[in-house]
């Protein structure tokens, strides 16, 4: 069975630091990844995706996350945080043991980010 | 293009009624998720379809059931209500499954009292 972990509950961060939000995964066979953040009273909003290629994938808001197949991780990260990157933060996985397989989400982390 | 709109937006419901929820995609997406969300449990996946076919189910009774039309719109269904229940209902649309990324309406609050 696939399965999403988001080891932390809560990240906390002041302004201009850099930012990392931790995923661990597992699936049979090739992951796709997925990264999602969502404010408060919204639906949640795509960042990035890995499917396959550079372990370094760009996407919004500056944000990038990092593909380690030895180490099962996805970590999400921003070179410096912002206070309106204050939010909950979902790391999720579909897998290709067979077609079809739903996608699975970790329990969220909320970022804090201060002034 | 417009996003995924979801009705209604909040509802309040009775233990024992059932609840219908509608989810219109993005024009164009063809694979619609649902998923519950609430506090203690975080995002639950409730199902998947596409293409009018349901691809994927998650670990609910089967109180909880869906459909998706031919215009690619859905809805899913809660029969009898239980006070856990409450929670917020989302509605994903995606172009198709696999690698596609998911594209998330503002959600149903449904509160059963």
């Amino acid at each position: 069975a696939q399965s999403v972990a988001q080891p932390e509950d809560q990240v906390n961060v002041a302004e201009g630091n850099p930012l990392t939000v931790k995923c661990t995964y597992s699936v049979s066979g090739n992951p796709y990844l997925f990264w999602y953040v969502q404010y408060p009273n919204r639906g949640l909003q795509f960042l990035l995706k890995y499917i396959t290629g550079d372990n370094l994938v760009k996407g919004s808001y500056g944000f990038e996350a990092e593909f380690n197949k030895s180490q099962t991780s996805f970590h999400l990260k921003k070179p410096s945080a912002l206070v309106s990157d204050s939010a909950l933060y979902f790391c999720a996985v579909r897998g290709l043991e067979r077609a079809g397989t739903a996608l699975i989400f970790g329990k969220g982390t909320t970022l804090s980010v201060s002034s | 293009k417009a996003g995924v709109t979801q009705t209604p937006r909040y509802l309040i419901k009775t233990r024992g009624q059932q609840v219908t929820l509608s989810c219109s995609p993005i024009s164009g997406h063809r694979s619609v998720s649902w998923y519950q969300q609430t506090p203690g449990q975080g995002l639950q996946f409730l199902f998947e379809y596409f293409s009018e076919t349901q691809r994927n189910k998650g670990n609910f009774p089967g109180r909880f059931s869906g459909r998706q039309f031919s215009n690619s719109r859905s809805e899913m269904n809660v029969s009898t209500l239980e006070l856990g229940d409450s929670a917020l209902y989302l509605c994903a649309s995606s172009l198709r499954q696999g690698t596609y990324e998911q594209y998330f309406g503002p959600g149903t609050r449904l509160t059963v009292t």
